[in-house]
């Protein structure tokens, strides 16, 4: 199976900063990573997949990057309806797998 | 609008089995492969098993295969997921959700929806 790595597991951060999540696989991935958005209480939210395309209204503050086995998510200037957990997750290869989430906290 | 309604948790004994419905709107059911996710409390995601548009294919998480198996109705747009020799540790919330099916695979989950909450308990 493909292991999937997020850093850092929680940060706090304040309203308006920018913060980067880390996300490794095990193995070369092509670029089948998507990443998800977690309120609590809430079911997850797309955001991203193919490693960078934003999925459908979603705001333009949400941006990915990476290639192979190294991937990046980030928001720029935080808003009180950001601070959720983030997860990533590979759909190269089955069982798909996802990252450990990364708890965005004020 | 998309919609995607989860049914059918609720409380089961160990060893019992429980059928969970996911009911399908708002888009061309027959163009989406269909996901299942769960959380259990407090913990991460974890992916569960995928149905193909077509229902050609069908992959398990392995810590459910062999108990659990997916299945769909194009003519009432649903996805069931039959649930046996259910255990503890299978208590969560299952998410289905739809993934777009083309080119001969089916990709990331990109629709959720709210989820039906499962407790395995004796």
């Amino acid at each position: 199976d493909i292991q999937m790595t997020q850093s850092p597991s929680s940060l706090s951060a304040s309203v308006g900063d920018r913060v980067t999540i880390t996300c490794r696989a095990s193995q070369d991935i092509n670029n089948k990573l998507a990443w998800f958005q977690q309120r609590p209480g809430k079911a997850p939210k797309s955001l991203i997949y193919g490693a960078s395309t934003l999925q459908s209204g979603v705001p333009s503050k949400f941006s990915g990057t990476g290639s192979g086995t190294d991937f990046t998510l980030t928001i720029s200037s935080l808003q009180p309806e950001d601070f959720a957990t983030y997860y990533c997750q590979q759909y190269e290869r089955y069982p798909l797998t996802f990252g450990g989430g990364t708890k965005v906290e004020i | 609008q998309v919609q995607l309604v989860e049914s059918g948790g609720g409380v089961v004994q160990p060893g019992r089995s429980l059928r969970l419905s996911c009911a399908a709107s708002g888009f061309i059911f027959s163009t989406y492969g269909i996901h299942w996710v769960r959380q259990a409390p407090g913990k991460g995601l974890e992916w569960v098993t995928l149905i193909w548009n077509d229902g050609s294919n069908k992959y398990y998480a392995d810590s459910v295969k062999g108990r659990f198996t997916i299945s769909r109705d194009d003519s009432k747009n649903t996805v069931s997921l039959q649930m046996d020799s259910l255990r503890v540790e299978d208590t969560a919330v299952y998410y289905c959700a739809r993934a777009y099916c083309g080119g001969g695979r089916c990709y990331e989950p990109n629709y959720w929806g709210q989820g039906t909450r499962v407790t395995v308990s004796s």
